[in-house]
């Protein structure tokens, strides 16, 4: 099943721009992480926050979780064209009785030069 | 990547038969994990395991195995009965820290 859905689907900008991109999930999470994909690449892990987080930064990222509206906000600063990649939210969800992240379907980012 | 070998990097199934596509990890993770991956989408978790001779079935185990007789190993066979095994293939690990480490997957075709 598919437990967070991010948004938007894709994202065009240019460099040096920033570039959000939201996820929505449905039940109650431990953890949500945000990766990051190459084309044609595995998945590299970029954040995790805490349930009982609300912000978290790692250099030119920001992340924002509120577990009321169950969303979260992944922000890119100051883009730059290898930023281009797909960005996946995932929750952790351990009360499903399995400790598996559960993936959105993506958003496609392109930092134009 | 990261520690975690998945091989090969292409594989092509004909019709009927079963195909095994590797994963092994030098992270001395407990947990592994399958996931699949259709173009433009999300990952779909296909069987996971927390340790050594134990694994699940995600949301999509018909027609895939699995088995995990060592910490380093868990293959993942995508049976003949797996209508629609075109896909790319990602295997992952974790320790206690809750992220998870992908290899760079294996792209499944059928001939």
């Amino acid at each position: 099943s598919q437990q967070g859905e991010e948004d938007p689907q894709a994202l065009s900008i240019q460099e040096g721009e920033n570039a959000t991109m939201n996820c929505s999930y449905k039940t109650s999470i431990n953890n949500l992480q945000w990766y990051r994909q190459n084309s044609g690449r595995g998945l590299v892990h970029l954040i995790l926050i805490r349930s009982n987080e609300r912000e978290k930064h790692s250099g030119r990222l920001r992340v924002t979780l509120d577990t009321s509206k169950k969303s979260s906000s992944l922000l890119i600063t100051a883009s730059r064209a290898a930023d281009t990649a797909s960005y996946f939210c995932a929750t952790d969800a351990w009360d499903t009785g399995r400790r598996a992240l559960t993936f959105g379907s993506g958003t496609r980012l392109q930092v134009q030069p | 990547d990261g520690g975690i070998t998945q091989s090969p990097k292409y594989l092509f199934r004909k019709e009927g038969q079963n195909v095994t596509l590797s994963c092994e990890q030098n992270l001395n993770h407990d947990a592994m994990y399958w996931y699949r991956q259709d173009p433009g989408q999300g990952l779909r978790l296909i069987y996971y395991s927390q340790i050594v001779n134990d694994f699940q079935k995600g949301d999509i185990a018909e027609g895939y195995s699995v088995s995990r007789e060592k910490k380093e190993s868990f293959p993942l066979t995508v049976t003949s009965a797996q209508k629609n095994p075109t896909a790319f293939y990602l295997c992952a690990s974790s320790g206690g820290m809750g992220n998870k480490h992908f290899g760079a997957g294996t792209r499944l075709s059928v001939l």
